[in-house]
């Protein structure tokens, strides 16, 4: 059964990057499409985008200038840096295995990150 | 605002069912048959319980079902338990942004 683990960043400055690892294991990384979506504390859950084993990506548009989403296969990991954070991206960040973006099946537990200087 | 609309709560008795709703568009919901639907617990990840409208992945009791008619799709509980309280989620693939949408959550709550 394929688990995800996100990596925790925790404490991010307001205009600095965040950067996110998720690490796949038991299962291969091909066919799907791995996914960040996050959780703003008390509110829904929001798609940033996704990678897919190739290498195509695609992004919500309200991100699109901010997000980068990249994977290393050899590693099983994939990977989001986002630009220039402010408050509004405080949330829980979760990696998943996105099935042609329609949905995801997997998800990693989740890691909380808070921005503030 | 979320893309799709979900009531924010709802509530039964242990036993009974419950339908939550999930209204869209026909750029969402209606127009495709990627509807799916989340159950959150408190701090944990959220887990998927129906996949393109009405399939179950393995080890989703089947007390969970779920339709969709139009621009809305619905989820329905049946014989609920303690354990079925928790937040559910709505999702449809979009189309335009080759990715699904969520809707805001509803609040299941077991008397």
């Amino acid at each position: 059964q394929v688990q995800l683990q996100e990596s925790d960043p925790g404490l991010v400055k307001p205009s600095e990057t965040l950067s996110l690892t998720c690490t796949v294991s038991g299962g291969s990384m091909r066919s799907y499409y791995w996914s960040w979506i996050r959780q703003p504390p008390g509110k829904g859950l929001e798609w940033i985008g996704y990678i897919t084993y190739s290498g195509t990506t695609e992004y919500i548009p309200s991100l699109m200038s901010r997000a980068t989403i990249s994977i290393d296969t050899s590693k099983n990991q994939f990977s989001l840096r986002l630009i220039s954070v402010t408050a509004a991206d405080a949330a829980v960040y979760y990696c998943a295995r996105g099935v042609f973006g329609a949905y995801c099946d997997s998800w990693g537990q989740g890691t909380l990150v808070t921005v503030s200087s | 605002q979320s893309a799709l609309t979900q009531p924010p709560s709802a509530s039964g008795s242990p036993g009974q069912s419950v339908a939550i709703s999930c209204t869209g568009t026909s750029s969402d919901v209606g127009g495709y048959n990627y509807v799916s639907w989340y159950q959150q617990h408190p701090g944990k990840a959220p887990k998927l319980m129906i996949y393109e409208v009405t399939k179950r992945p393995s080890g989703v009791p089947d007390r969970f079902s779920a339709s969709k008619s139009g621009n809305t799709a619905s989820l329905t509980v049946s014989g609920l338990q303690a354990e079925d309280e928790a937040d559910y989620y709505c999702s449809s693939f979009a189309g335009t942004n080759k990715f699904a949408v969520f809707g805001g959550g509803t609040k299941l709550t077991v008397l």
